[in-house]
């Protein structure tokens, strides 16, 4: 089965540092989706990032980033310039055709500190 | 402001009732997904329904059943209600009928089970 671990449950970082979130996947399919998501304290579920695993160059979003290891199966975000209004839940998921679903990790809770 | 429309915002209930849940997707959406979040759980994929049909099917207990109109919103009916029920139930729109595209959550319906 399909799997998605996120290591660290919870993290602080100082505002304006840089932080990256880990998240490793198993899987057999070569051609797939990752994601990552935010849940702030409002609790709605907020796209960050997308990846797709047949594309080498690591996706970015303004201040956030992923590093793509396919060989590995890593897929971390980096926030940089970190901002009292990423301090949120992350959620780092993964879209197989096989299984045609997402599949998130756990979650890392992620406090910026003022 | 996702324009994917979940009511109601809570709900309390006791055990062995039946509760609905209604999801509204943003215009234009064919797809919507259901998902349940639980402290012990995580965030886990209920069903998804494109266009009226059922598409995919993740952890649903058959206590829960869903169904999609034809005005595309999605109605999630819990019975027989367990205390284990007690989570956050997330509705998700998407454009088209596969899991790898973006998908818009809704601010979640929090059910409580007493």
């Amino acid at each position: 089965a399909q799997t998605v671990t996120q290591s660290q449950p919870e993290m602080s970082v100082q505002e304006a540092e840089t932080v990256t979130l880990s998240c490793t996947y198993d899987t057999s399919e070569n051609n797939y989706y990752l994601f990552w998501y935010k849940q702030p304290p409002s609790r709605q579920m907020i796209l960050v990032i997308r990846q797709e695993a047949y594309k080498q160059q690591n996706a970015t979003e303004n201040r956030f980033s992923v590093n793509f290891q396919k060989a590995a199966k890593s897929f971390s975000l980096k926030i940089s310039d970190s901002q009292l209004g990423d301090t949120a839940m992350y959620f780092c998921a993964f879209f197989g055709n096989r299984d045609d679903k997402i599949i998130f990790g756990k979650g890392t809770r992620l406090h910026i500190l003022p | 402001d996702s324009g994917v429309t979940q009511t109601p915002k809570h709900l309390i209930t006791a055990t062995g009732q039946r509760v609905t849940l209604r999801c509204s997707p943003r215009s234009g959406d064919l797809s919507v997904y259901w998902y349940q979040q639980s402290l012990d759980q995580g965030l886990q994929f209920l069903i998804q329904y494109y266009n009226g049909e059922e598409r995919a099917k993740g952890n649903i207990l058959e206590r829960f059943s869903a169904q999609q109109f034809p005005d595309l919103h999605s109605e999630l009916n819990l019975s027989s209600l367990e205390l284990g029920d007690s989570a956050l139930y997330f509705c998700a729109s998407s454009a088209g009928p596969y899991s790898n595209q973006p998908q818009h959550f809704g601010d979640g319906t929090r059910l409580s089970i007493l």
